[in-house]
Formats: structure tokens, C-alpha cells, sequence
């Protein structure tokens, strides 16, 4: 299995607090992901990275952060939590150039925000 | 913009066959399948990367027509580890959109 690690794996938050995700990985691959889990929407991107302070917006990245301050960690922010971010985030890294590698899923965090 | 995956759920019996679609607006240049078995990650089943090109996977396999801009999974001869909930993704401006899945049920 491809090293990389979720924490936490689950939290439950107050609306309007600030959360951060992170992810892990051993690997040393250049693309990392966030997506975002919903029943009926499969997967969607937040944000992605794809070098040491290479960030980009996804389709779903409003009330959402990023940062990448190393290559094995990739930080994700909800800057003041709503209700409409609960949800299930996996973290996801790529080791080749553009889609033609694989990607790979860490474990997910299962954020609930009350 | 997200490829659209059909069905969006089959039921199956053990020994049968199931395909599935996944098809986009967008010009193709990949496409890639993913399984997620229930609160699990999704999990790595192939990339295909040419137009036309079919890969294998156990008794799982995938085509892909880049002229229609779209790809098929096929299982075959379906096993009660292959229920789960497929995606296929597709490359959107340097990302990468995934369908909203399709939930595979196989019973004894």
C-alpha cells in the first residue's frame, strides 16, 4: 500500500471553527489532492498540489485552504467550518506526470460539523 | 465538469455480467476506474490511456473510445467481492473530475 496518512479520522466540530486536515505521505510523490465525499456526488476536488508551495484551486475550493510547506504533508483548512462541510475528505497522492499514474486514497477523515 | 457514469446501480448475481459506462463532454485522454467498498478508500483498478485500448484486471476489463469520449468496465462472471461503488475519472484542466459512481451489488 502507498504511505499515506489521514488525521484525524474522525472530528466533529462547531459551526463557524476553524478545522485543518492533514495528509501524510512517505512516498515522496509531487501531486497531492483533497477531495470531498457526498452521497450523489462521488468525488469532488477541493484543492490540489503539485510541488512544495504549488497549490491550486479544484471545483468545490470556496470556504477552503490549502498549504504545502513540505513535500510529505498536505494541510487542509476549513477557515470557519459550516454545516455544508460535513462530509467525508480523502487525501490522495500521484506519482507520475499529469494521469498517468495512479492515484492513491488514504483512509479519509469523517468531519461532522454541528 | 464531472463524467457521467450509468448505471447508477446494478443488482447482480454470482456468475453474471455487468458494464459499465462512463462518458464526457470533454475530449478524452484518460480515463482511469476506481472500486470503493463501503467505508473504505477507493481503490486502483486501471488507467487507460490510448484510444481503443482494453486492460484486464482479473475478470474485470475496460475500453476506451476516444471518438465517443467514452469509456466501459466490464465484469465478468461476477464475484461477491466485486460489489462496491465504481468511479471512473477523467482529466479536467490539469485535475482530475470523477463520476458520481455506480453502486454494483452482487448476491449469492
Amino acid at each position: 500500500d502507498a504511505g499515506i496518512t489521514q488525521s484525524p479520522r474522525h472530528k466533529v466540530t462547531e459551526t463557524g471553527t476553524p478545522v485543518t486536515l492533514r495528509c501524510h505521505q512517505t512516498e515522496n510523490h509531487r501531486y497531492m489532492y483533497w477531495y470531498r465525499q457526498d452521497p450523489g456526488h462521488g468525488l469532488r476536488l477541493i484543492h490540489y498540489s503539485y510541488g512544495v508551495k504549488d497549490t491550486d484551486k479544484g471545483e468545490v475550493s470556496d470556504g477552503y485552504s490549502v498549504s504545502r510547506s513540505k513535500t510529505e504533508d498536505f494541510l487542509l483548512t476549513l477557515e470557519s467550518a459550516t454545516s455544508s462541510q460535513t462530509s467525508v475528505y480523502f487525501c490522495a497522492i500521484q506519482g507520475g506526470e499529469y494521469f498517468n499514474s495512479p492515484l492513491h486514497f488514504g483512509n479519509g477523515t469523517r468531519l461532522t460539523v454541528t | 465538469q464531472q463524467p457521467v457514469q450509468s448505471p447508477q446501480a446494478v443488482i447482480l448475481r454470482e456468475g453474471e455480467d455487468a458494464v459499465i459506462n462512463c462518458s464526457s463532454s470533454k475530449a478524452l485522454y484518460s480515463v482511469h476506474w476506481y472500486r470503493q467498498k463501503h467505508g473504505e478508500a477507493p481503490v486502483f483498478l486501471m488507467i487507460l490511456l490510448k484510444g481503443g485500448e482494453q486492460k484486464g484486471h482479473e475478470k474485470i476489463s475496460a475500453s476506451f473510445n476516444e471518438k465517443k469520449q467514452q469509456s466501459s468496465l466490464y465484469l465478468t462472471a461476477s464475484q461477491l467481492s466485486y460489489s462496491g461503488t465504481y468511479f471512473c475519472g477523467t482529466e479536467d484542466n490539469n485535475d482530475m473530475r470523477f463520476g458520481a459512481g455506480t453502486r454494483l451489488t452482487v448476491k449469492p
